[in-house]
């Protein structure tokens, strides 16, 4: 069965801090998309990446970067120099693509918290 | 372009009403999806459609609840009767190409 595991619950940083947040998956399937998606205070649900599972080149978008390893089933999300804005809870979900399956599997999500 | 429009956003409403639930998806988009966040479970998929066809209601709760497509610009997700325990935060996404872009979210609070 697809699993996704956000290991950390609540992570609290001060301002100008790195900060990583983990995500473990589990899927017996060879193609597949992985995401992350923010969630603020405001509620909404936002979304910030798709990496589909032939692709492992790391990617980087401003303050924001995606370390993806097949070898361990991990999609890790690293915020470089944490500002009191990206307070959120951040989910990382999966996809499958086969059978035409279109649902997401989302982890618990990781709170973070970034304090002036 | 305008993303997924949800209303109304907030909802309060006594046990045993009809509550409905709205969704305008994303222009051109085939997937439509209604998820369910709690504290208690996180985000549940209750229900998605493809090209206006449900695919898959295993997420639905129970009979209370039933959902309709009946165009590419419009669904409804129906709870009747409510109770308190139906009280969350509903959201509603729309894809084309495996990424899911969600509404703000309707807020319902069954008293």
């Amino acid at each position: 069965a697809q699993k996704v595991t956000q290991a950390q619950t609540e992570i609290s940083v001060v301002e100008k801090e790195d900060v990583t947040l983990d995500c473990v998956y589990e899927t017996r399937d060879t193609t597949y998309y992985l995401f992350w998606y923010k969630q603020p205070p405001s509620g909404e649900l936002v979304f910030l990446i798709r990496r589909n599972s032939f692709d492992e080149q790391n990617e980087i978008s401003g303050r924001y970067s995606w370390n993806f390893q097949k070898s361990t089933s991990s999609f890790n999300f690293t915020i470089t120099a944490s500002q009191v804005v990206d307070s959120a809870v951040y989910f990382c979900a999966l996809t499958l693509t086969q059978g035409g399956s279109e649902k997401l599997v989302f982890g618990k999500g990781t709170k973070l918290t970034v304090n002036p | 372009d305008a993303g997924v429009i949800q209303s109304p956003r907030h909802e309060v409403t006594e046990m045993g009403q009809e509550v409905t639930l709205r969704c305008k998806p994303i222009s051109g988009h085939d997937y439509l999806f209604w998820y369910r966040q709690t504290m208690m479970r996180g985000l549940e998929l209750l229900i998605y459609f493809n090209n206006n066809v449900p695919i898959d209601d295993s997420g639905m709760p129970e009979d209370r609840f039933s959902a309709k497509m009946p165009n590419a610009s419009f669904s409804t997700l129906k709870i009747q009767p409510s109770e308190p325990r139906d009280s969350a935060v509903y959201f509603c996404a729309s894809s084309l190409l495996e990424t899911q872009y969600f509404g703000p979210g309707t807020r319902l609070l069954v008293l």
